[in-house]
């Protein structure tokens, strides 16, 4: 079975610019997640999916992040404008349903100049 | 709000000597807990889990255990392989939910 794709691998951008990341799900997969991972830290969940509808997005910054997850397969999470603290590694993560193991992606390290 | 503790790292090792990655949590209930490893370059792979107090939760060689008592689930490896080097982060579901919440991690460097 395929895994959970995530793209781009790397990003590299200067502060107050904008910055998109693509995730597409194990194929079944209703649940989908979003996640930051700041160096030396564990993951930190931003946002969850329950097929097109947000589950949760407590600790998701709204003021410069959004995510969506249109026909609810592949999703997108965006921040605009990014700020030097947005410097992580964003992980996006899949399950059959909300209770179900989480299958996680290679994840995208955003480096922001 | 619940959380998880590990060992700080890094933790430097020789090929077959005996791991230690210890773990305790915060939280209400009976959450399930986790191991989930992450190597050089990849995204977090969950390495094993337990659901209920006294279970053991077993994978590649490692094991930990759920003690409820001592609200531990030390992760465990009786000889270490160069491959093992990679980032062990401990993890938990509160009951009746999905958010998974994270320890910082623990880098092992497992040398020839």
């Amino acid at each position: 079975e395929a895994g959970v794709a995530q793209s781009p691998r790397y990003k590299i951008i200067e502060k107050r610019q904008s910055v998109a990341f693509w995730c597409n799900p194990i194929s079944g997969h209703a649940t989908l997640y979003w996640y930051q991972q700041i160096l030396g830290q564990g993951p930190k969940l931003l946002i969850q999916f329950q097929n097109n509808g947000v589950v949760d997005d407590s600790q998701l910054p709204k003021d410069r992040f959004s995510a969506e997850r249109l026909k609810g397969v592949d999703s997108t999470l965006k921040i605009q404008p990014a700020k030097l603290e947005d410097s992580a590694v964003y992980l996006c993560a899949s399950s059959q349903t909300g209770n179900q193991p989480q299958h996680f992606g290679d994840g995208t390290r955003l480096s922001i100049l | 709000g619940d959380s998880v503790t590990q060992m700080e790292g890094p933790v430097t090792l020789s090929e077959e000597a005996f791991l230690t990655i210890n773990c305790t949590y915060t939280a209400t209930g009976y959450p399930s807990l986790f191991w989930y490893v992450q190597y050089p370059g990849e995204g977090l792979q969950l390495l094993l889990k337990a659901t209920k107090a006294d279970d053991k939760g077993s994978n590649k060689g490692f094991e930990a255990t759920y003690r409820k008592e001592t609200t531990s689930f030390h992760l465990e490896k009786g000889s270490v392989q160069v491959s093992d080097s990679a980032v062990y982060f401990c993890a938990l579901t509160p009951l009746d939910d999905y958010k998974l919440s994270f320890g910082a991690g623990t880098t092992v460097t497992v040398r020839a």
